[in-house]
């Protein structure tokens, strides 16, 4: 299985300002997943991030708000952008082994005042 | 739209005693199923992951099943343990047309009492 970090693990931010997010594995992989897991929520998908290409959004999430980059094979950032107190969630990285099963990282506690 | 749905949302069990958990999906369409158990405030822990060719998987006293057709899944739980509580989440990979992309159930959060 692959070993996942994330910086920060946890942040409080103010209204309108911004977060990056890192996520590191410990080996090479194609696709790299953002989550997100608002208070008492489950899992939602945010975007697929490939290297080299440019991240795919799913439905009610956009660019603008979670910019995501992907420089290489063992690291992807996650923006939220102009956050407000809905975004207040844990916000989780995950890769796919090529067996198609999905790790995750410790996750990101963000509270937004 | 692939949904998924876990029953029961909370359950809480004496030590030792066996307990299921149980999951069901709306498209049968799946590539596989994960069964996580998520702490709380921390990350996702995979416990089993059950390709669509497969019924069953066992890791120690877990044993999970797939029938696909019905689109249901179990995870059962033998001689349970006050360390096992957490909440356990169950996702589908694929179905609906998610392109491989886990679809998760809102969770069973599991309370084992000493």
């Amino acid at each position: 299985s692959a070993v996942i970090s994330q910086k920060p693990s946890r942040d409080i931010c103010q209204r309108g300002t911004s977060l990056t997010i890192q996520c590191q594995v410990d080996s090479q992989v194609t696709m790299m997943f953002w989550y997100r897991q608002q208070p008492g929520q489950s899992l939602t998908l945010i975007a697929t991030a490939n290297q080299g290409s440019e991240a795919t959004y799913e439905s009610g999430f956009v660019i603008d708000k979670f910019p995501i980059s992907r420089p290489n094979l063992t690291f992807s950032t996650l923006t939220v952008s102009n956050m407000s107190p809905e975004d207040s969630s844990i916000y989780l990285c995950s890769v796919e082994s090529p067996w198609y099963e999905q790790y995750f990282g410790p996750g990101t506690r963000l509270t937004v005042t | 739209k692939q949904e998924v749905t876990q029953i029961p949302a909370a359950l809480s069990v004496p030590e030792g005693e066996n307990l299921v958990l149980n999951c069901s999906f709306t498209d049968s369409a799946i590539y596989n199923l994960q069964w996580f158990r998520q702490d709380p405030g921390k990350g996702l822990t995979s416990l089993l992951l059950i390709q669509s060719s497969q019924r069953e998987q066992t890791s120690g006293r877990l044993n999970a099943s797939l029938d696909k057709s019905s689109g249901r899944s179990t995870l059962y739980i033998a001689a349970s343990q006050p360390g096992d509580s957490a909440t356990y989440l169950c996702a589908v990979n694929g179905g609906g047309g998610s392109q491989g992309n886990l679809i998760f159930g809102k969770g069973t959060k599991l309370s084992v009492k000493p």
